[in-house]
């Protein structure tokens, strides 16, 4: 099987931009999450979608947003971005999403934001 | 909001040396998860815990989930250089569902 594919791997933008990134599951996972991690934070819950709805929010700015297809793959977008958003965004796929389902973690996203 | 207290900060060992971190958390949490991450890469999934007092091995890794729900302790035996990276705790709360709370991380140095 297939593991969790992250696109791009690397994104280089300027603050006030917008960007999008994507996220294909492990086939027959329908829980998709998202993660930030920087260096200072760590790693933080930005949201989870299930079956196409968002079911769970972390702390972050509405500039975060994100979707999920009918196929379960995601897409998380940020618009103006500022310098803080400079990280690595994970993404991890479950099963159903509910205890007992573990994640697995994507190879991440790097942005960079001049 | 809950945090996860992940200790050691960092470790520096000597090749076949045990290695012990723990996360201890101020909240009841109904499962811990253990990942290993390397540079460049995502956290890759090492033990999952979910039941108070399970204790459970993935080769030279062993994992147990304590008995009051608030701490976890993960423990590799006989360390190889493959074993640099770093080891985060998660717990997930049930109340958030599927949400991981992480800890920061212990970096783990082998020297051969």
């Amino acid at each position: 099987k297939a593991g969790v594919t992250q696109t791009p791997r690397y994104l280089i933008k300027t603050r006030g931009q917008q960007v999008t990134l994507s996220c294909s599951p492990i086939s027959g996972h329908r829980s998709v999450s998202w993660y930030q991690q920087t260096p200072g934070q760590g790693l933080q819950f930005l949201f989870e979608y299930f079956s196409e709805t968002q079911r769970n929010k972390g702390n972050f700015p509405g500039r975060f947003s994100g979707r999920q297809f009918s196929n379960s793959r995601s897409e998380m977008n940020v618009s103006t971005l500022e310098l803080g958003d400079s990280a690595l965004y994970l993404c991890a796929s479950s099963a159903t999403g509910g205890r007992g389902n573990e994640q697995f973690f994507g190879p991440g996203t790097r942005l960079t934001v001049l | 909001g809950q945090q996860l207290n992940q200790s050691p900060q960092s470790m520096f060992i000597q090749e076949g040396e045990d290695v012990s971190m723990n996360c201890t958390s101020s909240s009841i949490f109904n499962t811990w998860l253990w990942y290993k991450q390397d540079p460049g890469e995502g956290p890759v999934l090492l033990i999952a815990l979910y039941k108070a007092g399970e204790l459970t091995s993935n080769g030279r890794l062993t994992a147990q989930f304590g008995i009051t729900r608030k701490d976890s302790f993960l423990n590799i035996s006989a360390s190889i250089p493959s074993d640099v990276g770093i080891y985060f705790c998660a717990g997930q709360p049930n109340q958030a569902g599927t949400a991981l709370i992480f800890g920061k991380g212990t970096t783990l140095s082998v020297s051969s």
